[in-house]
């Protein structure tokens, strides 16, 4: 087991171009959970899922943003027209139970660069 | 709702020194609590938790945190820091009963000075 993988790495897009982040979490985790981090700030949650059913999302999540978590494996992270403030590391973390007293595995981040 | 207060964004220390990264938390329900390390351009990487019994947790690269219910606190400490624990420290709070997602402060920079 490697962790959680995610891909790709960094990113640089023109304004208003749409682009796709992938998240692997580990094998036998069902949860898996996105989060969005700008510099010098901690984490923010985006969204959620158990196995491939989207349980929460936050209301930072505009109707740009979509994630999916199809046959409750790897989830995909798109973002729509994109904008200068859409620029931030975004995180996927997995974990195995239903509740938070686990913790997160946290994948290394896709840094996104809008420009 | 829960909240995370990590009241020093920046604490610079020497080698071999000890040091405390201090954290607070708001919530109505009881907590899970957490420290995370963040190296540059890297996810988050687990240090230790606080789920339940004693208030005195250790975890990895001889770190350890106190829970204290009364002040609403979990402070990070280590009695002697090394260069390469230079990076950014989060505190993170995460509801029982149910709760499923973690709620994160605004990091410390902890800088370890030779």
């Amino acid at each position: 087991d490697t962790g959680v993988s995610q891909n790709p790495r960094h990113k640089i897009t023109k304004r208003g171009q749409n682009v796709t982040f992938r998240c692997d979490p580990i094998s036998e985790h069902n949860r898996l959970y996105w989060y969005r981090q700008t510099l010098g700030q901690g984490p923010e949650f985006l969204t959620y899922f158990q196995n491939e059913a989207q349980l929460e999302k936050s209301r930072l999540l505009s109707d740009r943003f979509s994630a999916e978590r199809p046959k409750g494996s790897f989830s995909t992270l798109e973002i729509q027209r994109t904008e200068q403030g859409d620029s931030a590391m975004y995180l996927c973390a997995s974990s195995p139970t239903r509740t938070a007293s686990y913790g997160y595995t946290f994948g290394s981040g896709t840094r996104l660069t809008v420009v | 709702a829960q909240s995370v207060t990590q009241l020093d964004s920046q604490v610079p220390v020497f080698e071999e020194a000890p040091v405390e990264l201090r954290c607070n938390y708001s919530s109505s329900v009881s907590v899970y609590l957490f420290w995370y390390v963040q190296y540059p351009n890297q996810g988050l990487q687990l240090l230790l938790k606080y789920l339940s019994g004693s208030t005195l947790v250790k975890g990895i690269n001889g770190f350890e945190a106190e829970f204290n219910k009364s002040q609403t606190s979990f402070h990070l400490r280590k009695p002697s820091v090394h260069i390469s624990d230079t990076a950014e420290y989060f505190c993170a709070v995460g509801a029982t009963g149910g709760g499923n997602k973690l709620t994160f402060g605004t990091g410390t920079q902890l800088k370890v000075e030779l």
